[in-house]
């Protein structure tokens, strides 16, 4: 069984410009989360989608980052313009309906935003 | 809300000696605790869970971890460190109002490094 799988590991790119992050859940997830952790410190959530529909985006950081999941399939998240604070490691993790806890991460994308 | 607290952001231990990295959480209600861990450019994978049934958990590796609610703490354990025990460990807590991963909140991570 295929696991999450992320594209790019590594991005770097320089301030203002636009970069695109995907995932791929495991096949059959309808949970998909993103999460971010920032400059070694703890790992944050930022959105969840079920299907393609977004369940809960409260943790996105502002409106240069968007999100997507065509038809309930892959992700992409979108940083446009591209800031200084948005470097990290963006990780993405999936679930099937039903099984809260059963988190499968991808090993993340690191951002460099110079 | 939530908050989960790691001792230490990095550990060192000789091989063969005892492991132990601190968890301790916050939580208004019951909670779901966890440890993760990370093996260089690879993503994240559950170690073990705490979800009410034995306070002792058992995890893959050799890995174990005690609930103690009193002490508000998951701490995680293994006997004897091996070489590839080295990665970084998350623990991370969720209550369970529902059923939805945002609800994970994450500590900092302890890096532990296995000397030989």
């Amino acid at each position: 069984e295929a696991g999450v799988t992320q594209f790019p590991s590594h991005s770097v790119i320089e301030k203002g410009q636009t970069v695109t992050l995907r995932c791929d859940p495991i096949s059959g997830h309808d949970n998909l989360y993103w999460y971010r952790r920032v400059m070694g410190k703890e790992i944050k959530f930022l959105l969840h989608f079920v299907k393609e529909s977004k369940q809960d985006e409260s943790g996105m950081p502002n409106n240069r980052f968007l999100a997507e999941r065509t038809g309930g399939t892959y992700s992409t998240l979108k940083v446009q313009p591209a800031e200084l604070e948005d470097s990290g490691v963006y990780f993405c993790a999936s679930s099937q309906s039903g099984v809260r806890e059963k988190l499968f991460f991808g090993s993340g994308t690191q951002l460099s935003v110079l | 809300a939530q908050s989960v607290t790691q001792l230490g952001s990095h550990v060192s231990v000789s091989e063969g000696a005892l492991v132990l990295l601190r968890c301790n959480y916050s939580s208004s209600v019951p909670p779901y605790l966890f440890w993760y861990v990370q093996y260089p450019n690879q993503g994240l994978q559950l170690l073990l869970k705490y979800t009410s049934a034995a306070t002792l958990v058992k995890g893959i590796n050799g890995f174990e971890a005690e609930f103690k609610k009193s002490e508000t703490s998951f701490h995680l354990t293994k006997p004897s460190a091996h070489m590839s025990d080295a990665a970084e460990y998350f623990c991370a807590v969720s209550d369970r109002r529902d059923n939805y991963g945002q609800n994970f909140v994450f500590g900092p991570g302890t890096r532990l490094s296995v000397l030989p």
